[in-house]
Order: C-alpha cells, then sequence, then structure tokens
C-alpha cells in the first residue's frame, strides 16, 4: 500500500457543483495533514491545514477521520478559478516523513 | 513581500555537466527543502536543512549536492552523477518542522 494515496482524476464538474476529493494515508502515527493546489507548471500552494475537528476556509472544508485513516477535501460552488490539482501532504512526524500525494486533477466546466 | 525566489526558471544542462540552482528565502523560515517532481509522481525530497550548516539527505540524494552557509540560501548543486535529473525542481521552505510549506516558482531542468 502506498504512504499516500489519491484518486488521480480528472473529476469533471460543472460551476457551481460541489465536489469532494479523498486522500488515504498509511501511516497511523501521522500528526499533521494539509492540502495544497497546483495549477498547470506550477508549484504547489498551501490551501488549508486539516485539523482533527474538521475545517473551513470560505468555499473549502478539509475533514481528517483518523480511524479510517484519510483525510477529505470539500468544494462548494466550484469555480473556473478552482481547476488546478489537489495534493494532499501527510507528515509522519520528521522532516523525512512529509509525503505528498500524487494529486486530484479538478477541471470545473463551464 | 516575503517569499522564495528560485532561479532560473529554465535551465539546459549538457550531459556530463554540474549545474547549480538557487534559492533564496526572506520570510526568516529556519527549515529549507529540496524537491523534485516528476510527471504522475509525487514530490520527493531531495535534501532538507533544520538550520544553517546543517542539512540532511531526503529519500533520492545520489547525484545531488547542497549547502546552507546562510539562512536565506540554500542551492543544490545537480552533478553529473545524476543520471536522470531531466524534472521540475522546487525549493521549499518552512519555520519549523510539521508546518506548511511555503515553495518558490521552480526550476525546470533539461538535459540535452
Amino acid at each position: 500500500r502506498k504512504e499516500v494515496e489519491q484518486d488521480p482524476g480528472p473529476f469533471n464538474v460543472p460551476e457551481g457543483a460541489t465536489v469532494a476529493f479523498n486522500c488515504t494515508y498509511s501511516n497511523s502515527a501521522s500528526q499533521s495533514f494539509f492540502w495544497y493546489r497546483q495549477d498547470c507548471r506550477k508549484e504547489p500552494k498551501l490551501l488549508m491545514s486539516v485539523y482533527s475537528s474538521g475545517n473551513e476556509d470560505g468555499r473549502f472544508t478539509a475533514q481528517l477521520n483518523r480511524a479510517s485513516q484519510y483525510i477529505s477535501l470539500l468544494i462548494r460552488d466550484s469555480k473556473l478559478s478552482d481547476s488546478a490539482t489537489y495534493l494532499c501532504v501527510v507528515n509522519g512526524g520528521g522532516y523525512q516523513k512529509v509525503t505528498f500525494g500524487t494529486g486530484t486533477k479538478l477541471q470545473v466546466i463551464p | 513581500d516575503g517569499g522564495i525566489t528560485q532561479s532560473p526558471k529554465y535551465l539546459f544542462r549538457k550531459e556530463g555537466q554540474n549545474v547549480t540552482l538557487s534559492c533564496e528565502q526572506n520570510l526568516n523560515h529556519d527549515a529549507m527543502y529540496w524537491y523534485r517532481q516528476d510527471p504522475g509522481q509525487g514530490l520527493r525530497l531531495i535534501y532538507y536543512s533544520q538550520i544553517v550548516n546543517d542539512f540532511q539527505k531526503g529519500d533520492i540524494a545520489e547525484g545531488y549536492s547542497v549547502s546552507r552557509e546562510k539562512k536565506e540560501s540554500f542551492p543544490l548543486t545537480v552533478t553529473s552523477a545524476q543520471k536522470n535529473p531531466t524534472a521540475f525542481y522546487l525549493c521549499a521552505s518552512s519555520i519549523a518542522r510539521g508546518d506548511g510549506y511555503t515553495f518558490g516558482s521552480g526550476t525546470r531542468l533539461t538535459v540535452v
């Protein structure tokens, strides 16, 4: 099993739709979790940290399920500008234990 | 504005050449990192540095070298020993272990 797994997509959704991505991780001792957004041929940018209690930032909601070892990202009212690849990142507790997923590609269609 | 500057944006290397990628940050972050991104793969850690004058190998350090003489700077040298260097190289920094990263805009290295 890979340390961090994401469905590569692409997820093609119409504008205004709600879309959710999951990311599973194998290390039950993982300590911190993040979602990054990466536009084509650009650097990843931190979208949000994922807290145990769940957290929301505008149209974006991130949740952590430790029992089932996955994190999720929910995007409501999708915009064309949300089109990007979303990377999940899991920190297993050390500099060398930060693992990036391969990303889920989202395409929002007019 | 604070951030990380990587240069050059594009770099072409002949076989057998060493090349150095620059990374400078003015965020006052202690930790800095070098990652490599290949199509269809997650970012892979090459080297990281927690403080000045200290750095550690990551998962794919072979064929690469780094230095950390100043807090702001963490250059990466891709040596001729790296057999497949064509990739997108990303430098990042963080305040401390466990925090989210800020990335530079990357350097695309191509072997010609």
